[in-house]
């Protein structure tokens, strides 16, 4: 079946720092990728996606782009700030054109310390 | 506009007890979907509708959970005989389900969960 795989955290980084959360994945079709972030005390939100190969998706400074053939989609942003602490999911969805349940990581926690 | 609502925010309850949960989705998405959200399972997808139906339900973790959704809108998902395993975060989602032109399946929305904590 489907898979997502990401880094455990918590991930701890310092303001301005440069942020990279792993994402790899596994799926029987071609699927869309996702970022969901989820801010303390809030519900899960998009962040980004995409929907094939080479795709960039990007928002808020972060940035994820749709590696085929490592089977990657790793999030980055150049410079954090303290509001980005949040927990990221990385999430595929191998619906096709379709509707389809997402299948989720376990979630990456980060913290921005001032 | 409106974003995905759900009712109630936080439920306890006795083990043993049947609980019901309700999900209201954007106006006009016809795809809804209900995950569980705990800390040992991470975020686990139960079931979704296209519609009223519901194509495979093959996530539901047990014959005591059941979901059903009326009108093409509002959505109950119910646990009879809860279990202390049960207590989780209930997520619902809802969108569009389909793209026009090809571009793959439409991002969902979440709603805030409802915390069942079976005691």
């Amino acid at each position: 079946g489907d898979s997502v795989t990401q880094m455990e955290g918590p991930v701890t980084l310092s303001e301005e720092a440069f942020l990279t959360i792993n994402c790899t994945y596994t799926a029987t079709g071609y699927p869309s990728l996702f970022w969901y972030v989820q801010y303390p005390g809030e519900g899960l939100q998009l962040l980004l996606k995409a929907t094939k190969a080479d795709d960039k998706g990007s928002n808020k400074g972060f940035e994820a782009t749709y590696r085929k053939e490592t089977t990657s989609f790793h999030l980055e942003k150049g410079s954090v700030q303290v509001s980005d602490s949040a927990v990221y999911f990385c999430a595929l969805s191998d619906a096709g054109g379709g509707a389809d349940g997402l299948t989720f990581g376990k979630g990456t926690h980060l913290i921005i310390q001032p | 506009g409106a974003g995905v609502s759900q009712s109630p925010s936080n439920k306890v309850t006795e083990k043993g007890k049947d609980v019901e949960l309700r999900c209201d989705p954007i106006s006009g998405h016809t795809a809804l979907y209900w995950y569980r959200q705990s800390l040992g399972q991470g975020l686990e997808f139960l079931i979704y509708f296209q519609g009223n139906s519901a194509p495979d339900k093959s996530g539901l973790p047990s014959d005591r959970f059941s979901a059903e959704r009326t009108g093409g809108s509002v959505s109950t998902l119910t646990i009879q005989r809860t279990q202390q395993e049960d207590s989780a975060v209930y997520l619902c989602a809802s969108s569009l389900a389909l793209l026009a032109g090809g571009q793959g399946p439409d991002t969902q929305y979440f709603g805030p969960g409802t915390r069942l904590t079976v005691l």
